[in-house]
Protein backbone atom coordinates (compact mmCIF):
# COMPACT_ATOMS: atom_id res chain seq x y z
CA UNK A 1 0.00 0.00 0.00
CA UNK A 2 1.32 3.15 -0.13
CA UNK A 3 3.32 4.86 2.56
CA UNK A 4 2.04 8.41 3.99
CA UNK A 5 4.81 10.64 6.21
CA UNK A 6 3.67 13.24 7.70
CA UNK A 7 5.78 15.74 9.70
CA UNK A 8 6.43 17.49 12.15
CA UNK A 9 5.11 14.78 14.53
CA UNK A 10 4.23 17.18 17.49
CA UNK A 11 3.97 21.31 16.80
CA UNK A 12 4.12 23.71 20.29
CA UNK A 13 2.97 26.72 19.03
CA UNK A 14 2.27 30.45 20.67
CA UNK A 15 -1.49 31.72 19.95
CA UNK A 16 -0.94 34.12 16.88
CA UNK A 17 1.61 32.16 15.22
CA UNK A 18 1.97 30.46 11.94
CA UNK A 19 2.83 26.67 10.90
CA UNK A 20 3.39 24.39 8.42
CA UNK A 21 2.67 20.65 8.11
CA UNK A 22 3.86 18.46 5.88
CA UNK A 23 2.58 14.94 4.28
CA UNK A 24 4.93 13.26 1.56
CA UNK A 25 3.13 10.43 0.02
CA UNK A 26 4.64 6.68 -1.83
CA UNK A 27 2.76 6.56 -4.59
CA UNK A 28 0.69 8.55 -7.74
CA UNK A 29 -3.07 9.32 -5.89
CA UNK A 30 -5.93 10.50 -6.76
CA UNK A 31 -7.55 11.88 -3.62
CA UNK A 32 -5.81 13.61 -0.69
CA UNK A 33 -7.68 15.03 2.33
CA UNK A 34 -6.57 17.02 5.20
CA UNK A 35 -8.65 16.26 8.53
CA UNK A 36 -8.56 17.76 11.98
CA UNK A 37 -9.18 15.38 14.62
CA UNK A 38 -10.37 17.39 17.60
CA UNK A 39 -10.09 16.86 21.05
CA UNK A 40 -13.80 14.98 21.33
CA UNK A 41 -12.04 12.73 18.81
CA UNK A 42 -14.43 14.14 15.19
CA UNK A 43 -12.60 13.99 12.15
CA UNK A 44 -13.51 17.17 10.48
CA UNK A 45 -12.61 17.30 7.12
CA UNK A 46 -10.57 20.22 5.97
CA UNK A 47 -9.34 20.40 2.08
CA UNK A 48 -10.16 17.45 -0.01
CA UNK A 49 -6.98 18.62 -2.58
CA UNK A 50 -5.38 15.62 -4.52
CA UNK A 51 -3.28 19.29 -6.44
CA UNK A 52 -3.13 22.73 -6.64
CA UNK A 53 -4.18 25.08 -3.92
CA UNK A 54 -7.04 25.89 -1.59
CA UNK A 55 -7.68 28.38 0.75
CA UNK A 56 -10.26 28.59 4.01
CA UNK A 57 -9.84 31.32 6.29
CA UNK A 58 -6.73 30.92 8.34
CA UNK A 59 -6.29 27.38 6.68
CA UNK A 60 -4.80 26.84 3.40
CA UNK A 61 -3.20 23.46 1.47
CA UNK A 62 -0.73 23.11 -1.38
CA UNK A 63 -0.49 19.42 -3.10
CA UNK A 64 2.90 19.17 -5.40
CA UNK A 65 0.87 15.55 -6.85
CA UNK A 66 4.15 15.59 -9.00
CA UNK A 67 6.33 15.41 -6.34
CA UNK A 68 4.51 13.56 -3.86
CA UNK A 69 3.72 15.93 -1.52
CA UNK A 70 1.10 18.01 0.34
CA UNK A 71 1.57 20.94 2.66
CA UNK A 72 -0.88 22.46 5.22
CA UNK A 73 -0.42 25.95 6.21
CA UNK A 74 -2.27 27.54 9.43
CA UNK A 75 -1.94 31.21 10.08
CA UNK A 76 -3.00 33.10 13.01
CA UNK A 77 -2.81 30.17 15.41
CA UNK A 78 -5.49 30.13 17.77
CA UNK A 79 -6.24 27.55 21.23
CA UNK A 80 -8.98 25.90 18.79
CA UNK A 81 -6.57 25.07 16.26
CA UNK A 82 -5.17 22.13 18.95
CA UNK A 83 -5.65 18.84 17.51
CA UNK A 84 -4.52 16.29 15.44
CA UNK A 85 -4.08 16.77 11.97
CA UNK A 86 -3.69 14.04 9.79
CA UNK A 87 -3.04 13.88 5.77
CA UNK A 88 -4.55 10.90 4.26
CA UNK A 89 -4.65 9.73 0.45
CA UNK A 90 -5.83 7.20 -1.77
CA UNK A 91 -4.10 5.30 -4.64
CA UNK A 92 -5.45 5.84 -8.28
CA UNK A 93 -4.75 2.38 -9.32
CA UNK A 94 -4.13 -0.97 -8.25
CA UNK A 95 -6.26 -3.55 -5.76
CA UNK A 96 -6.43 -1.35 -3.06
CA UNK A 97 -8.42 1.94 -5.05
CA UNK A 98 -10.51 3.18 -2.79
CA UNK A 99 -9.69 2.79 0.22
CA UNK A 100 -7.57 5.76 2.32
CA UNK A 101 -4.38 5.49 3.75
CA UNK A 102 -3.71 7.92 6.96
CA UNK A 103 -0.44 9.32 7.78
CA UNK A 104 0.19 8.94 11.57
CA UNK A 105 -0.69 12.95 12.20
CA UNK A 106 0.70 15.86 13.57
CA UNK A 107 -0.28 16.53 17.02
CA UNK A 108 -0.73 20.31 17.40
CA UNK A 109 -0.95 22.16 20.67
CA UNK A 110 -1.75 26.05 20.60
CA UNK A 111 -0.93 27.92 24.22
CA UNK A 112 -2.85 30.92 25.01
CA UNK B 1 -22.01 17.57 10.70
CA UNK B 2 -20.94 15.19 7.75
CA UNK B 3 -23.89 13.55 7.08
CA UNK B 4 -22.79 9.88 7.90
CA UNK B 5 -24.39 9.02 11.33
CA UNK B 6 -23.28 6.26 13.55
CA UNK B 7 -24.63 4.86 16.83
CA UNK B 8 -23.83 4.35 19.10
CA UNK B 9 -21.41 6.78 20.32
CA UNK B 10 -20.59 4.87 23.72
CA UNK B 11 -19.96 1.15 24.30
CA UNK B 12 -18.70 -0.13 27.10
CA UNK B 13 -18.82 -3.79 27.51
CA UNK B 14 -16.97 -7.06 28.66
CA UNK B 15 -14.71 -9.74 27.36
CA UNK B 16 -15.96 -12.26 25.34
CA UNK B 17 -19.04 -10.21 24.49
CA UNK B 18 -20.31 -9.25 20.95
CA UNK B 19 -21.39 -5.30 19.60
CA UNK B 20 -22.58 -4.39 16.71
CA UNK B 21 -21.74 -0.62 15.45
CA UNK B 22 -24.61 0.79 12.79
CA UNK B 23 -23.83 2.93 10.10
CA UNK B 24 -25.74 5.37 8.38
CA UNK B 25 -24.14 7.02 4.92
CA UNK B 26 -24.89 10.23 3.44
CA UNK B 27 -27.60 10.43 0.98
CA UNK B 28 -26.77 8.99 -2.11
CA UNK B 29 -23.55 7.58 -1.00
CA UNK B 30 -23.39 4.03 -2.71
CA UNK B 31 -19.71 3.22 -0.73
CA UNK B 32 -18.93 2.89 3.50
CA UNK B 33 -15.80 2.39 5.16
CA UNK B 34 -14.92 1.24 8.05
CA UNK B 35 -11.68 2.47 9.83
CA UNK B 36 -10.39 1.38 13.60
CA UNK B 37 -8.11 3.68 15.82
CA UNK B 38 -6.45 2.99 18.24
CA UNK B 39 -3.38 4.77 20.64
CA UNK B 40 -1.08 2.29 19.13
CA UNK B 41 -1.62 1.12 15.59
CA UNK B 42 -3.32 4.87 13.94
CA UNK B 43 -6.34 5.11 11.27
CA UNK B 44 -6.76 1.46 10.00
CA UNK B 45 -8.49 0.49 7.48
CA UNK B 46 -10.67 -2.14 8.05
CA UNK B 47 -13.28 -3.22 5.58
CA UNK B 48 -15.04 -1.04 2.41
CA UNK B 49 -18.51 -1.92 0.79
CA UNK B 50 -20.06 -0.81 -2.36
CA UNK B 51 -23.87 -1.06 -3.07
CA UNK B 52 -23.83 -3.70 -0.95
CA UNK B 53 -20.89 -5.69 -1.98
CA UNK B 54 -17.44 -6.12 -0.09
CA UNK B 55 -14.62 -4.11 -2.28
CA UNK B 56 -11.72 -4.06 -0.20
CA UNK B 57 -10.30 -5.79 2.98
CA UNK B 58 -8.15 -4.13 5.31
CA UNK B 59 -6.72 -5.51 8.40
CA UNK B 60 -9.88 -6.96 10.25
CA UNK B 61 -9.90 -9.46 12.15
CA UNK B 62 -12.14 -12.64 11.88
CA UNK B 63 -14.19 -11.99 15.08
CA UNK B 64 -14.98 -9.23 13.00
CA UNK B 65 -17.28 -8.97 9.88
CA UNK B 66 -19.75 -6.26 8.19
CA UNK B 67 -22.25 -6.03 5.88
CA UNK B 68 -23.58 -3.40 3.68
CA UNK B 69 -27.94 -4.00 3.33
CA UNK B 70 -29.92 -3.07 0.57
CA UNK B 71 -31.01 0.16 2.02
CA UNK B 72 -26.93 0.88 2.08
CA UNK B 73 -27.08 1.06 6.21
CA UNK B 74 -24.01 -0.77 6.80
CA UNK B 75 -23.29 -2.96 10.43
CA UNK B 76 -19.87 -3.81 11.91
CA UNK B 77 -20.23 -6.58 14.20
CA UNK B 78 -17.28 -7.62 16.70
CA UNK B 79 -17.24 -10.62 18.51
CA UNK B 80 -15.18 -12.12 21.40
CA UNK B 81 -14.30 -9.26 22.28
CA UNK B 82 -10.57 -8.86 23.63
CA UNK B 83 -9.09 -5.57 25.68
CA UNK B 84 -6.83 -4.88 22.69
CA UNK B 85 -10.48 -3.76 20.67
CA UNK B 86 -10.91 -0.93 22.59
CA UNK B 87 -11.19 1.73 20.24
CA UNK B 88 -12.27 4.57 18.47
CA UNK B 89 -14.49 3.10 15.11
CA UNK B 90 -14.80 5.20 12.34
CA UNK B 91 -17.54 4.62 9.60
CA UNK B 92 -17.16 7.10 6.25
CA UNK B 93 -18.93 7.74 2.79
CA UNK B 94 -18.81 8.28 -0.58
CA UNK B 95 -20.48 8.33 -3.76
CA UNK B 96 -18.52 5.99 -5.35
CA UNK B 97 -15.54 3.34 -4.62
CA UNK B 98 -12.74 4.56 -6.54
CA UNK B 99 -12.98 7.21 -9.16
CA UNK B 100 -11.56 10.71 -8.49
CA UNK B 101 -13.70 14.03 -7.44
CA UNK B 102 -14.74 12.24 -4.52
CA UNK B 103 -14.63 13.58 -0.98
CA UNK B 104 -14.92 10.67 1.89
CA UNK B 105 -16.72 11.72 4.65
CA UNK B 106 -16.26 10.17 8.35
CA UNK B 107 -18.76 9.64 10.92
CA UNK B 108 -18.11 11.06 14.62
CA UNK B 109 -17.38 7.56 15.06
CA UNK B 110 -18.17 4.77 17.78
CA UNK B 111 -15.81 4.76 21.47
CA UNK B 112 -15.87 0.84 22.41
CA UNK B 113 -14.36 0.61 25.79
CA UNK B 114 -13.24 -3.56 26.48
CA UNK B 115 -13.38 -4.15 30.20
Amino acid sequence: GIQVEQSPPDLILQEGANSTLRCNFSDSVNNLQWFHQNPWGQLINLFYIPSGTKQNGRLSATTVATERYSLLYISSSQTTDSGVYFCAVRADRGSTLGRLYFGRGTQLTVWP
Amino acid sequence: DSGVTQTPKHLITATGQRVTLRCSPRSGDLSVYWYQQSLDQGLQFLIQYYNGEERAKGNILERFSAQQFPDLHSELNLSSLELGDSALYFCASSPTWGSTGNTIYFGEGSWLTVV
